[in-house]
């Protein structure tokens, strides 16, 4: 158990809706990143939040936006849904937004867009 | 742009064995980090390794970092079916605005 929790586990919803993952960091973490995980993309860096702030984008869509809350747990929300948008969701939190730390997962969100 | 590669991607062998995954990278960084993924599972950090000739040992995995050739190696020493999982090696550096780069990860399958 990694410290990083998230819900919910496994989300299936339809194209064109919209869903909120939820994000808690292990306890003294200030940082929170969010990727995705699909069969053939592999792992993709999504963006990350570091004390509320945001720190860094990776390959995030328009249609996907977070944010970081003053308790430092952080929200993903995915909108417009796409089929290509069924993937594992995971966070991850480290204790800096700088290098040399590593990053703890949480156990990830399994979305599935029918 | 910051790319880090693996090899193989996918290697099957024999319980007993030995057998070594590459991590190639193509800028200057002195951190390395090596993760485990079980089937449908979250990432597990396994080492990091923050200087050149950085060794870590766990176990029957060992990893080793060589920053002037830009090479991490994971090493596995007598395979058993327990080490059966997809290992991802991932790189920070200014180049990523200390983002981890993450390789394609090798899926390993460990035959009893």
């Amino acid at each position: 158990d990694s410290g990083v929790t998230q819900t919910p586990k496994h989300l299936i919803t339809a194209t064109g809706q919209r869903v909120t993952l939820r994000c808690s960091p292990r306890s003294g973490d200030l940082s929170v990143y969010w990727y995705q995980q699909s069969l053939d993309q592999g792992l993709q860096f999504l963006i990350q939040y570091y004390n509320g702030e945001e720190r860094a984008k990776g390959n995030i869509l328009e249609r996907f936006s977070a944010q970081q809350f003053p308790d430092l747990h952080s929200e993903l929300n995915l909108s417009s849904l796409e089929l290509g948008d069924s993937a594992l969701y995971f966070c991850a939190s480290s204790v800096s937004g700088t290098w040399g730390y590593e990053q703890y997962f949480g156990p990830g969100t399994r979305l599935t867009v029918t | 742009e910051l790319k880090v590669e693996q090899n193989p991607l996918f290697l099957s062998m024999q319980e007993g064995k030995n057998y070594t995954i590459y991590c190639n990278y193509s800028t200057t960084s002195d951190r390395l980090y090596w993760y485990r993924q079980d089937p449908g599972k979250s990432l597990e950090s396994l080492f990091v390794l923050l200087s050149n000739g950085a060794v870590k040992q766990e176990g029957r995995l060992m990893a080793s970092l060589d920053t002037k050739a830009r090479l991490s190696t994971l090493h596995i020493t007598a395979a058993v079916h327990d080490l059966s999982a997809t290992y991802f090696c991932a790189v920070d550096s200014t180049d990523s605005n200390y983002q981890l780069i993450w390789g394609a990860g090798t899926k390993l399958i460990i035959k009893p």
